[in-house]
């Protein structure tokens, strides 16, 4: 069936540095790909998003690029801050319905 | 204030039993939609709503029942058949089905002792 891999499972950084999470998936009609950031017994939030008539979005410290040949998509932050630390799914649209599929998360530590 | 608003946070319940989460939302979407996660396993869709009175199975409902009834709200019964209840559960919404953003809610952590 349709699915969305994503790497890494964690992710430790120092402060001010780069974080690149990527993921892949299978079908080739997704054209929505939503980057979510979820903190510890909170729902997911929406901190950027992809449509596949595009290659790359950026909002202020975060990024994401989309490779439709390669099917895979990544989330770039820059000048990561303690902040940052959460868990992030990376999610494509599947299928004539076009529900979202979720990667299994990457748990990404900022450490001062 | 607009969102999604889920209830309660925290359930305990009794193996066997039936339980009921609550999901109500007051951003007009026409879409809705329940998922779970486990550790690991990101979220798993459980049952999505297009529209009132309509609503089809995602790819983990067996053990699940929803309605619809209504467009700001969509409650979902976790019965004694779903083998392993114990999880988080989260609803959403969604202007229009997949391709527009989801927003979420607070989720609500079930235990099943």
């Amino acid at each position: 069936g349709e699915n969305v891999e994503q790497h890494p499972s964690t992710l430790s950084v120092q402060e001010g540095d780069s974080a690149v999470i990527k993921c892949t998936y299978s079908d080739s009609a997704s054209n929505y790909f939503p980057w979510y950031k979820q903190e510890l017994g909170k729902g997911p939030q929406l901190i950027i998003d992809i449509r596949s008539n595009v290659g790359e979005k950026k909002d202020q410290r975060i990024a994401v690029t989309l490779n439709k040949t390669a099917k895979h998509f990544s989330l770039h932050i820059t000048e990561t801050q303690p902040e940052d630390s959460a868990v992030y799914f990376c999610a494509a649209s599947i299928g004539g319905f076009q529900k979202l599929v979720f990667g299994t998360g990457t748990r990404l530590l900022v450490s001062p | 204030d607009g969102g999604i608003t889920q209830s309660p946070k925290y359930l305990f319940r009794k193996e066997g039993q039936n339980v009921t989460l609550s999901c109500e939302q007051n951003l007009n979407h026409d879409a809705m939609y329940w998922y779970r996660q486990d550790p690991g396993q990101g979220l798993r869709l459980i049952y999505y709503s297009q529209i009132v009175n309509d609503f089809q199975k995602g790819d983990i409902a067996e053990g699940y029942s929803v309605s619809r009834e209504k467009k700001e709200s969509f409650p979902l019964t976790v019965t004694s058949a779903q083998k392993n209840p114990t999880a988080f559960y989260l609803c959403a919404s969604s202007i229009q089905r997949g391709s527009t953003e989801a927003f979420f809610g607070q989720g609500t952590r079930l235990t099943v002792v």
